[in-house]
């Protein structure tokens, strides 16, 4: 059953706290991103990544950071030095860049 | 680095009436793509239309493409409870990093 997760559903998180969102999939994707939706907005891209162990940063990267050490997986951490973290994050993969994309389910991140 | 905005911000319609979203972009594009996202989850991919197309169908959607005006529209016919969701353009721009960039969309409720 082919497709991309994201896990957890739900973060919280203190102020100050590092915390990292999953995603992960099995479509054999070149391309991978990073999606931030704030309520009632569009998507805002944070990074992508066009091959395993290459990635560039998109709109917002400021206090994002993010590893591409295998195909399957592009794990994103928000920093304490993002400021404004409170978000639905959003991960999706695409054959190649500009590609169809398919998207996970999403993590709802609220910072406490 | 927004590119595509739909129109309008919000739809409301009756169940079974025609639905009719516009999006409209600056500069050149590849391919234009219609995504939907139902409250709370991931985006899913609708239909693709190339810069040389002028009119795609898939079941009961029809998208058209006018790229003199730069802009495209999503037509939903017989709508369903199961449309209400929102609508988002997404454009492959004629540029370098050939990123796509999606538009805020539009949220379409659907009236029992």
């Amino acid at each position: 059953d082919g497709g991309i997760t994201q896990s957890p559903k739900y973060l919280f998180r203190k102020e100050g706290q590092n915390v990292t969102l999953s995603c992960e999939q099995n479509l054999n994707h070149d391309a991978m991103y990073w999606y931030r939706q704030d309520p009632g907005q569009g998507l805002r891209l944070i990074y992508y990544s066009q091959i395993v162990n290459d990635f560039q940063k998109g709109d917002i990267a400021e206090g994002y950071s993010v590893s591409r050490e295998k195909k399957e997986s592009f794990p994103l951490t928000v920093t304490s030095a993002q400021k404004n973290p409170t978000a639905f994050y959003l991960c999706a993969s695409s054959i190649r860049q500009a590609d169809t994309q398919y998207f996970g389910p999403g993590t709802r991140l609220t910072v406490l | 680095s927004q590119q595509g905005e739909e129109d309008p911000q919000a739809l409301s319609i009756q169940e079974g009436e025609n639905a009719t979203m516009n999006c409209s972009y600056k500069t050149s594009i590849n391919n234009l793509q219609w995504y939907r996202q139902n409250s709370g989850r991931g985006l899913v991919h609708l239909i693709l239309i190339r810069s040389n197309e002028r009119e795609k169908h898939s079941g009961r959607l029809r998208v058209t493409l006018d790229t003199s005006k730069k802009s495209s529209s999503l037509l939903i016919t017989a709508s369903r409870a199961a449309d209400t969701a929102s609508y988002f353009c997404a454009t492959d721009a004629v540029r370098r990093d050939d990123k796509i960039i999606f538009g805020k969309g539009t949220r379409l409720h659907i009236l029992p």
